[in-house]
């Protein structure tokens, strides 16, 4: 299995809270990526980055923001989390651009109530 | 808007015979295809990927790409009930900055039959 965890695995917060998920890799690749998974909608990028401090918006971007300090870690943050958040989160990570396969973190199951 | 389309499912196939499952995309630009197996409360896994036109063979498993038709299909042979899961398309895009996401469908629910 590629070297990815996820944490926190389940999360149960209020509306407005501030939520940090964290994706972390031993793999040292340079690509990360966040999505989002919901029943009748699959997998749908939210952020991505392609460098330590690069990073982008993804198709479903609004209510999110990441950062990336280190080639390891990238971090998405949810400002003030709203019940349309409740989802699972994948974080996936690849060792190039143009097409290279994507590996896929063990995931976060997030409620907002 | 970039799609990715599969049969939602149930497919139910029986232990030991072929299961098809299809994959049709909107994007004639799209270059990277790939199939990810999902089962129930765990991610997604890479079971096989493919770039050219034509066959990719691994083991029971077959990738087919037509990009004329901009369709692309994945064979199991000899399923098992192991291979009872969701199945992922996904093709890549290209994005602002230059990385590749993917654009996934929203998966095939196969049930194999014992």
């Amino acid at each position: 299995d590629a070297g990815i965890t996820q944490s926190p695995r389940h999360k149960v917060t209020e509306t407005g809270t501030p939520v940090t998920l964290r994706c972390h890799q031993t793999e040292n690749h340079r690509y990360m990526y966040w999505y989002r998974q919901d029943p009748g909608h699959g997998l749908r990028l939210i952020h991505y980055s392609y460098g330590v401090k690069d990073t982008d918006k993804g198709e479903v971007s609004d209510g999110y923001s990441v950062s990336r300090s280190k080639t390891e870690d990238f971090l998405l943050t949810l400002e003030s989390a709203t019940s349309s958040q409740t989802s699972v989160y994948f974080c996936a990570i690849s060792e190039g651009q143009g097409g290279f396969e994507q590996f896929f973190g063990p995931g976060t199951r997030l409620t907002v109530l | 808007q970039k799609e990715v389309e599969q049969n939602s499912g149930p497919l139910s196939v029986p232990e030991g015979a072929i299961a098809s499952l299809n994959c049709t995309y909107s994007d004639r630009g799209s270059q990277s295809f790939f199939w990810y197996r999902q089962y129930s409360g765990k991610s997604p896994e890479l079971i096989m990927f493919i770039y050219s036109n034509g066959d990719k063979e691994d083991g029971r498993f077959t990738a087919q790409l037509n990009k004329a038709s901009q369709y692309v299909s994945l064979l199991i042979r000899d399923s098992q009930p192991s291979d009872s899961a969701t199945y992922l398309c996904a093709v890549n895009i290209r994005s602002g900055g230059g990385a590749d996401g993917l654009t996934f469908g929203k998966g095939t629910h196969l049930i194999i039959q014992p």
